[in-house]
C-alpha cells in the first residue's frame, strides 16, 4: 500500500524556519517525484516546489525560489521540505505528494503556523 | 508561467442534476508527440488532502465513480459530474503538469447542493 507520512503540526515565530519530513512506502522511492503544495487557511493549492528522489534534482516555484529547500534522504525514504524567514502569510497546511505525471498519492498535510 | 484559470468560482446543483467546471489555460497543455493533454482534476473535501479524479484530461483514477468525466484539450477543459450525489460536495481543482518548471494549480471552484 503507497503511503506518504507527514511529521506533525510545527508552530514557529515569525523569521524562523521549519522543516517537515514525507516518509514514503508502498513503491520505489526513486521511481516517482515528491511535490510540496501548500494550502492557506480557506485558500486554494499552490505549488511550491518537486525533488526525483532518483538523481536529487529539484525544481522550485518562483514564488518560492531562495526561501525553500527540498532533500531527499534515500537510507530512510523520506523527503524533506525546510522554509525559511517564515512570516504570517507562510501559516497553512503543506502537503507532500508524488508523481510521475499527475500527483495521485497524497500525505494527510501539516499544519505550519507563525506567530509571534 | 502557465496560469490556469475555472469557472464558475461557485456552483449549486441540485441532487441527481448534472455540474460543470470549466478550466481555462493561458498556453496549451497538449504534448503532440505522445498526444496527451497534461491536465488533472482534483477533489479536495474540509480538513482532506486533494484526491485525483482524473488525468491526461479525461483518464479516470481507478476507483473513481463513472460520474465524474473529463473533456477538452488544448487550452479549454471541462469536468463533469453527472447526477451530482451528496458526497460530492467538494472543492474542485484542475492542474496542469505540462510545464516542468511549475505544476501550477487552478483557483477551485467550489460545488454545493441547490
Amino acid at each position: 500500500e503507497v503511503q506518504l507520512v507527514q511529521s506533525g503540526a510545527e508552530v514557529r515565530q515569525p523569521g524562523a524556519t521549519v522543516k517537515i519530513s514525507c516518509k514514503v512506502s508502498g513503491y520505489t522511492f526513486s521511481d516517482y517525484y515528491i511535490h510540496w503544495v501548500q494550502q492557506a487557511p480557506g485558500k486554494g493549492l499552490e505549488w511550491m516546489g518537486l525533488i526525483d528522489p532518483g538523481d536529487d534534482e529539484t525544481i522550485y516555484a518562483e514564488k518560492f525560489q531562495g526561501r525553500v529547500t527540498i532533500a531527499a534522504d534515500t537510507s530512510t525514504d523520506t523527503v524533506y521540505m525546510e522554509l525559511y524567514s517564515l512570516t504570517s502569510e507562510d501559516t497553512a497546511v503543506y502537503y507532500c505528494a508524488r508523481s510521475n505525471s499527475a500527483t495521485d498519492y497524497w500525505g494527510q498535510g501539516t499544519l505550519v503556523t507563525v506567530s509571534s | 508561467d502557465i496560469v490556469l484559470t475555472q469557472s464558475p468560482d461557485s456552483l449549486a446543483v441540485s441532487l441527481g442534476e448534472r455540474a460543470t467546471i470549466n478550466c481555462k489555460s493561458s498556453q496549451s497543455v497538449f504534448h503532440s508527440p505522445n498526444n496527451k493533454n497534461y491536465l488533472a482534476w482534483y477533489q479536495q473535501k474540509p480538513g482532506q488532502p486533494p484526491k485525483l479524479l482524473i488525468y491526461w484530461a479525461s483518464t479516470r483514477e481507478s476507483g473513481v465513480p463513472d460520474r465524474f468525466s473529463g473533456s477538452g484539450s488544448g487550452t479549454d477543459f471541462t469536468l463533469t459530474i453527472t447526477s451530482l450525489q451528496t458526497e460530492d460536495v467538494a472543492v474542485y481543482y484542475c492542474q496542469q503538469y505540462f510545464s516542468t518548471r511549475e505544476f501550477t494549480f487552478g483557483p477551485g471552484t467550489k460545488v454545493h447542493i441547490k
